[in-house]
């Protein structure tokens, strides 16, 4: 089965510039999440969806990034103005569920990452 | 809240010999735990898991990890490393509420083998 996808692989901006990514995950997987991973640290979650809702947005900076879903299917992360800090490689990932006594836990699965810089 | 603590940014290994990468959880409930390799310009990889059962786990490329409930730990270890094991390693851990199953990662650890 074809993996999650992420597009694009590389993006250098200014501060102040708009940027947006974008993410296909693997078909049938109706949870999709994104992560900011800064160099040097393990990725942090910015938000997670569940089909095109919102379940978690806790850690996005609202004040200039959003994300939406459309359809359930494909999202789109945008940064709106960028900052220095916000250079990091953003992951995107889509899960499915695995059992494990009595519960459901989701296995995450990754795409390739967008590397962003921002000078 | 859960967190996760890797006690070593970076450990360098000759090739063939064996290594350990540890892990400490913290959690208020019940955990799940999952070791990522994330290669060089690559996203994350899954090696294993712990969800129930047994505490040795068993992973792709002769990695395994030990769930220690009592020491909160779930150290990955391989006992003969090559070349290609270079990467960066991250624990992650997650709760057991249903849909809303957070990933919690560590700053991860560098693992370099030596020829």
């Amino acid at each position: 089965e074809a993996g999650v996808a992420q597009s694009p692989r590389y993006k250098i901006i200014e501060k102040r510039q708009s940027v947006a990514f974008w993410c296909n995950p693997i078909s049938g997987h109706a949870t999709l999440y994104w992560y900011q991973q800064i160099l040097g640290q393990g990725p942090k979650l910015l938000i997670q969806f569940q089909n095109n809702g919102v379940v978690d947005d806790s850690q996005l900076p609202k004040d200039r990034f959003s994300a939406e879903r459309l359809k359930g299917v494909d999202s789109t992360l945008k940064i709106q103005p960028a900052k220095l800090e916000d250079s990091a490689v953003y992951l995107c990932a889509s899960s499915s569920p695995a059992s494990g006594m009595g519960s459901w836990v989701y296995e995450q699965y990754f795409g390739p990452g967008t590397r962003l810089t921002v000078t | 809240a859960q967190s996760v603590t890797q006690l070593d940014s970076q450990v360098p290994v000759f090739e063939e010999a064996p290594v350990e990468l540890r892990c400490n959880y913290s959690s208020s409930v019940s955990v799940y735990l999952f070791w990522y390799v994330q290669y060089p310009n690559q996203g994350l990889q899954l090696l294993l898991k712990y969800l129930s059962g047994s505490t040795l786990v068993k992973g792709i490329n002769g990695f395994e990890a030990e769930f220690n409930k009592s020491q909160t730990s779930f150290h990955l270890r391989k006992p003969s490393v090559h070349i290609s094991d270079t990467a960066e390693y991250f624990c992650a851990v997650s709760d057991s509420l249903f849909g809303n199953e957070k990933l919690t990662f560590g700053t991860g650890t560098r693992l370099t083998i030596i020829p």
